[in-house]
Parts: C-alpha cells; sequence; structure tokens
C-alpha cells in the first residue's frame, strides 16, 4: 500500500543554517513521484520541488534541494541558508501510477523553526 | 495564475445536518482532491477525480460523498454530519502530463456541534 512517513515533527534552527527534512515511501510502482510543499501560518499551501523517481539527478529550485536514495525510498529536503520567512509546516507527498486516476497522499507534516 | 477557490470559508453545522463544501478550479486540470487536516495527522485523502463526473475513494472516505459535476467544480458531501468531522478541509487540483504539483485552495474550517 501506497505511504509517506515523515517521522520528525520538529525541527528547530538558527537563521542562515542548513536544515534537512526526512521523508521515506511505500510504493510498490515502478514509476511515481514525489513532491514537498509548504504550509505558512495563514494556513496557505503551497508546491515548493519535485522529484520524478526515473530521475537519477536531485532536484533543486532556489535554495531547496533533494536529496533522492531511491534504493532507501526516502527523499529528504535540504533548506540552506534557511530565513526566519522559511518558518512553516513541510509536507512530503507521493503520487502513483502512469494512469489518468492517481492518487496523492501526504505525509504528518514536519513543523520548521527558524529562530534569529 | 493557477487559481482554486473554496466555499464556505467557516461553516457551523449540527450533528446530523447536511453539509456541502464546495469547489472551484480555473486552471483546466483534470484532477481534483478533497483533503482534511487535523492536528497530528497531516492532510488525509477523502476523494479525488480525474475528469467530469468521475469520484473516486481516497484513504478516508466513510462518511463523505463526493460529486464532480463539471470540470472546474468538485463538491464534498457530508450526508449526516458528526462532530468528528469537525476539521479543516483542503481542495487541490493537479495537473497531467508533467506538470504533476498540486494546487491548494485556502481551505474550509467545518465545525459540527
Amino acid at each position: 500500500a501506497q505511504k509517506v512517513t515523515q517521522t520528525q515533527t520538529s525541527i528547530s534552527v538558527v537563521e542562515k543554517t542548513t536544515v534537512t527534512m526526512d521523508c521515506v515511501y511505500e510504493t510498490r510502482d515502478s514509476s511515481y513521484f514525489l513532491f514537498w510543499y509548504k504550509q505558512t501560518a495563514s494556513g496557505e499551501i503551497v508546491f515548493l520541488i519535485r522529484q520524478d523517481s526515473y530521475k537519477k539527478e536531485n532536484a533543486t529550485v532556489g535554495h531547496y534541494s533533494l536529496n533522492f536514495q531511491k534504493p532507501k525510498s526516502s527523499i529528504g529536503l535540504i533548506i540552506t541558508a534557511t530565513q526566519i520567512e522559511d518558518s512553516a509546516v513541510y509536507f512530503c507527498a507521493m503520487r502513483e501510477g502512469n494512469t489518468n486516476a492517481y492518487k496523492v497522499i501526504f505525509g504528518k507534516g514536519t513543523h520548521l523553526h527558524v529562530l534569529p | 495564475e493557477a487559481a482554486v477557490t473554496q466555499s464556505p470559508r467557516n461553516k457551523v453545522a449540527v450533528t446530523g445536518g447536511k453539509v456541502t463544501l464546495s469547489c472551484n478550479q480555473t486552471n483546466n486540470h483534470n484532477n481534483m482532491y478533497w483533503y482534511r487536516q487535523d492536528t497530528g495527522h497531516g492532510l488525509r485523502l477523502i476523494h479525488y477525480s480525474y475528469g467530469a463526473g468521475s469520484t473516486e475513494k481516497g484513504d478516508i472516505p466513510d462518511g463523505y460523498k463526493a460529486s464532480r459535476p463539471s470540470q472546474e467544480n468538485f463538491s464534498l458531501i457530508l450526508e449526516l454530519a458528526t462532530p468528528s468531522q469537525t476539521s479543516v478541509y483542503f481542495c487541490a487540483s493537479g495537473g497531467t502530463g508533467g506538470s504533476y504539483e498540486q494546487y491548494f485552495g485556502p481551505g474550509t474550517r467545518l465545525t459540527v456541534l
């Protein structure tokens, strides 16, 4: 069965440092897509970055990058040079399948606190 | 820019009453989703759809129905609301053909008394 697990409930870091948030997933599909989303204090949920399972290179967007370890079914989110405004809840998500009717499920989220 | 709207934004309902949550997207996305968010559970998938006329059960469909009358609209229906359905509900749309990320609505806070 499809499953996404984020074990870190909360992380605190000092501004301008690098943080890594963990995510492991379970799937029977050979093709799948992994995502990270950010939920701000206002409740808004926005897409950050995506990794396609067939790509070996790690995705990077701005100061977000991924550490994709396929043999370990792991997709970590790395934020470099953290800023106060990076404080939010971060969700890992997975989409299975190549058909039109695909599910997207989420982990429970990691609350990041960036301290001055 | 991609846009997903939800109505109402806040709703108070009575136990046993019928509640309909509405979602509209102007992204022309085939796929739409309903999630609920509760403390400690993250986002849990209730129902989803891959096009007008289709609905699929997610991971927690019990007590909920969904309706997709058009490409743009996707509703979540609670026929007999219960206090355990008090939550924040998010609608999302997602594309296909290479653009797989989801766009979320602002959420609806539902309280069932």
